[in-house]
């Protein structure tokens, strides 16, 4: 079956604007959780969603949200965006319940400049 | 709070020499550990969980809550294991977010 896809793969953008990701899930995957990996700060957790709720959330200011949709799929939004924006943003998805597995996706590679 | 740390950032071995990839943590409760790898151009993938106490690609990795650890070793490296390798915890399986340890980078030196 077809992996997480992540849209787009690679953007630039500007300080100040908003970008917003997407990610669509394994079929039958009901948690979508996105990370932030950056060289100094590795991988850090931003949010999961599960069932269209968000079930957690990481450290993050709230210039970072996102959302899920009935079928699953995701979005994350980072709003003003600035320098240390720059990142990789991976998305995972996992049925969510019991001792599951999450699978990654190629991530969207974001810089700001 | 859970924190996971990998002190190396890189190690380097011979082809065919034995492999341990360190893994320490942080939390009061029964944890979940996982080993992800990322091969070049490729996603981040589960390679193993202590749950499972299976070998995969003929590593393995035992957890030792009194040492709180949970190191990943393969007895023989091969060039294609040459990676990155994360340890990461879950507080409760599959219902919470997992925490990463900055990662190592293996290089297997032919």
């Amino acid at each position: 079956k077809a992996g997480v896809t992540q849209t787009p793969r690679y953007l630039i953008k500007t300080r100040g604007q908003q970008v917003t990701l997407s990610c669509s899930p394994i079929s039958g995957h009901r948690s979508v959780s996105w990370y932030q990996q950056t060289p100094g700060q590795g991988l850090q957790f931003l949010f999961e969603y599960f069932s269209e709720t968000q079930r957690n959330k990481g450290n993050f200011p709230g210039r970072f949200s996102g959302r899920q949709f009935s079928n699953s799929r995701s979005e994350m939004n980072v709003s003003t965006l600035e320098l240390g924006d720059s990142a990789l943003y991976l998305c995972a998805s996992s049925s969510g319940t019991g001792q599951n597995t999450i699978y990654f996706g190629e991530g969207s590679w974001l810089t700001v400049v | 709070a859970q924190r996971v740390t990998q002190p190396e950032k890189l190690l380097s071995v011979f082809k065919g020499a034995p492999v341990e990839l360190k893994c320490n943590y942080s939390y009061s409760g029964s944890p979940e550990l996982f080993w992800y790898v990322q091969y070049s151009r490729q996603r981040l993938q589960l390679l193993l969980r202590h749950i499972s106490r299976e070998s995969i690609k003929g590593f393995t990795a035992d957890l030792n809550k009194g040492e709180t650890s949970f190191h990943l070793k393969k007895p023989f490296a091969q060039e294609e294991d040459s990676a990155m390798y994360y340890c990461a915890l879950s507080a409760n399986s599959g219902n919470t977010p997992l925490v990463f340890g900055k990662g190592t980078r293996l290089s297997v030196i032919a």
